[in-house]
């Protein structure tokens, strides 16, 4: 079965430092991944995602991911937070098709500091 | 760009009502999907569907059911509200696979309160 894990529940950073969001997962095949960031409350909305090709993926609001098969990792990086990135992350692993399901992680959430 | 709309932003429901969360989308996708989401937990899939008058269980189906008569619609039921099921229930729209648009996109939630 499919599997993520995100290993920092919360993480604190200083506005302007570098930003790195963990995320491990277990799939049988190549899998689907993605991230997502969720405001409070408001629904997920979609960082970046990696299907295939270039394993270091660039997403929206300066965010990129880099899939590294060895280690099972798809880890979010921003060289430089800014406060309004205070949110939840969510890490996702699936497959495509229509009988197919995404499993998200439980969610890093991220506190960003003055 | 896919919206998805849920009616209803907040709801306070009383034990044992039956409740309505309804979830509409835009852009003709076939896959539609309720999660809730709790503190530590994350999301869990309850049901999805996939065509009208399809649906398939997720991972916590029990005490839910739903309802897809129309593409463009996919509802929630909470047959008889408990207080275990207090949670943020989101909706999501799956694009198509083929392509580089494939993902999901969420609705904006809805906080639904059993007292």
């Amino acid at each position: 079965a499919q599997s993520v894990t995100q290993p920092d529940i919360h993480i604190t950073v200083s506005e302007g430092a570098s930003l790195e969001l963990r995320c491990n997962y277990s799939y049988g095949a190549t899998p689907y991944l993605f991230w997502y960031v969720q405001s409070p409350g408001q629904g997920l909305q979609l960082l970046l995602k990696y299907f295939s090709g270039d394993t270091l993926v660039q997403g929206i609001k300066g965010f990129e991911a880099e899939f590294k098969r060895s280690q099972s990792s798809f880890n979010l990086r921003k060289p430089s937070v800014h406060w309004s990135d205070a949110a939840e992350y969510f890490c996702a692993v699936g497959a495509s098709g229509g009988y197919q399901k995404v499993t998200f992680g439980i969610g890093t959430k991220l506190q960003v500091i003055p | 760009d896919v919206k998805v709309t849920q009616s209803s932003r907040y709801l306070v429901k009383r034990t044992g009502e039956k409740v309505f969360l309804e979830c509409v989308q835009d852009m003709d996708h076939e896959n539609m999907f309720w999660y809730r989401q709790d503190p530590g937990l994350g999301l869990r899939l309850i049901y999805f569907s996939y065509d009208v008058k399809m649906k398939e269980k997720g991972d916590i189906p029990e005490g839910y059911s739903v309802s897809r008569e129309k593409k463009e619609r996919f509802s929630l039921i909470l047959e008889s509200a408990s207080t275990n099921q207090t949670s943020m229930y989101l909706c999501a729209s799956r694009s198509p696979p083929a392509g580089a648009n494939y993902g999901y996109t969420f609705g904006s939630g809805t906080r639904l309160t059993v007292v």
